[in-house]
């Protein structure tokens, strides 16, 4: 069984240009997460995605952007690139945990191998 | 607010050798706690994780943590390490159902020497 799946692995981009990153997630699972992995920090949680809708965000700003598509694929979008936006970005999937098909203790969330992304 | 830190940034170890990999965390809630591995060019796996019960919590290899309330602590050991284990090893606490709620420490590189 495949695991999850991102796109590009590696992408350079200049300061203002807009980067999109591609997530597939195990087949079966509706939910995504996209978390930012920065040099030297632990991961922040990025954004949350469920049977097509945004169910949660963290601390970043509205630059920060993406969607679920029927296929429960995600895309993430940063627009207006910055230096400091360089780092991993890893997505994760897990099944649907919160409506009480396994429950949260009883399920995990399965990581991609990242984006990295280079601001220049 | 909750947070979690690694007290190393890097952990080297000669092979064979007993390793501890030291995470604390402040919550005023309780939490689940969970570590993540990652090696090389790969994606975070979950090595394991305390959710309640007993406070000593195994992997399938090798690994074991165990839950300290009073120091709020959740640290990692295995006492006999391999040159496989070579990675970078994540602490993270949920302070609530749900994985966009974990956060995570800024991860402790164990390098395994020969």
């Amino acid at each position: 069984e495949a695991g999850v799946t991102q796109s590009p692995t590696h992408l350079i981009k200049t300061r203002g240009q807009q980067a999109t990153l591609r997530c597939s997630p195990i087949s079966g699972h509706t939910s995504v997460y996209w978390y930012q992995q920065a040099l030297g920090l632990g991961l922040q949680f990025l954004l949350w995605y469920d049977e097509g809708e945004e169910r949660n965000r963290g601390n970043f700003p509205p630059r920060f952007s993406g969607r679920q598509f029927p296929n429960y694929s995600s895309e993430l979008n940063v627009n207006a690139l910055e230096l400091e936006d360089s780092a991993l970005y890893l997505c994760a999937s897990s099944t649907d945990w919160d409506r009480g098909l396994a429950g949260y203790l009883n399920t995990e969330a399965f990581f991609g191998q990242g984006t990295r992304l280079t601001v220049v | 607010a909750q947070s979690v830190t690694q007290l190393d940034s890097q952990v080297p170890v000669f092979e064979e050798a007993p390793v501890e990999l030291r995470c604390n965390y402040s919550s005023s809630v309780s939490v689940y706690l969970f570590w993540y591995v990652q090696y090389p060019n790969q994606g975070l796996q979950l090595l394991l994780k305390y959710l309640s019960g007993s406070t000593l919590v195994e992997s399938i290899n090798g690994f074991e943590a165990e839950f300290n309330k009073s120091q709020t602590s959740f640290h990692l050991r295995k006492p006999s390490v391999h040159i496989s284990d070579t990675a970078e090893y994540f602490c993270a606490v949920s302070p609530g159902m749900g994985y966009n709620k974990l956060i995570f420490g800024a991860g402790t590189r164990l390098a395994v020497h020969p």
